[in-house]
């Protein structure tokens, strides 16, 4: 089993609708970053959380440290948010990520 | 502040040789970790340097090697690259905040390896 499971695999909406993405881990950590990666290859860092609720434009990440799970929502989805989201965990002042699989997100017009 | 640089951007090499990559983190940022995105294993952590030390090392072969210099830019060296060495390399520096990292990812280099 991996230290870092997200799910679903690869989602498909229509522009405007609400996002769901899963992660659930389950190692101790400090910290829980949701990452964004386009075709090309450069990751983007959307939100490090240790607790709670972040907000970011139309992007919303929660976590749920007791269930170890966490979930990033997009609200109002648009094409240019097709891309790959990944979840990664860090432990303490450590640098090291663990990575879950990604999910391929395509947001049609 | 200017990002993350990664030089080279595209590489190919082949299978025997060695191969050096660079990365300049932001300025400020001491730590700079190294990871490995392939399709099949996805993203991997190699190893991180901090103040001019290696702190973690992933799982990998010794053939994988890095060493970061008095300005914070890193290098990493494959050495005897194999065909499954082909892979997106990216660099993230980082600064500490209330004991956590976040960290900030460079472009990568895409190394393909004939």
């Amino acid at each position: 089993k991996n230290e870092v499971e997200q799910s679903p695999q690869n989602l498909t909406a229509q522009e405007g609708e609400f996002i769901t993405i899963n992660c659930s881990y389950s190692v101790g950590i400090s910290a829980l970053h949701w990452l964004q990666q386009h075709p090309g290859g450069g990751i983007v860092s959307l939100f490090m959380l240790s607790s709670g609720k972040k907000k970011h434009g139309r992007l919303i990440a929660t976590i749920n440290i007791q269930e170890k799970h966490s979930s990033l929502h997009i609200t109002a989805s648009h094409p240019r948010d097709s891309a790959v989201y990944i979840c990664a965990v860090s432990a303490g002042a450590n640098s090291k990520l663990t990575f879950g699989k990604g999910i391929t997100l395509s947001v049609r017009p | 502040k200017a990002g993350v640089t990664q030089t080279p951007r595209y590489l190919i090499k082949t299978r025997g040789q060695q191969v050096t990559l660079s990365c300049s983190p932001i300025s400020g940022h001491r730590s700079v970790s190294w990871y490995q995105q392939t399709p099949g294993q996805g993203l991997q952590f190699l190893f991180e340097y901090f103040s001019e030390t290696q702190r973690n090392k992933g799982n990998f072969p010794g053939r994988f090697s890095g060493r970061q210099f008095s300005n914070s830019r890193s290098e990493m060296n494959v050495s005897t690259l194999e065909l499954g060495d082909s892979a997106l390399y990216l660099c993230a520096s980082s600064f500490t905040l209330a004991g956590v990292n976040e960290q900030f990812f460079g472009p990568g280099t895409r190394l393909t390896v004939l």
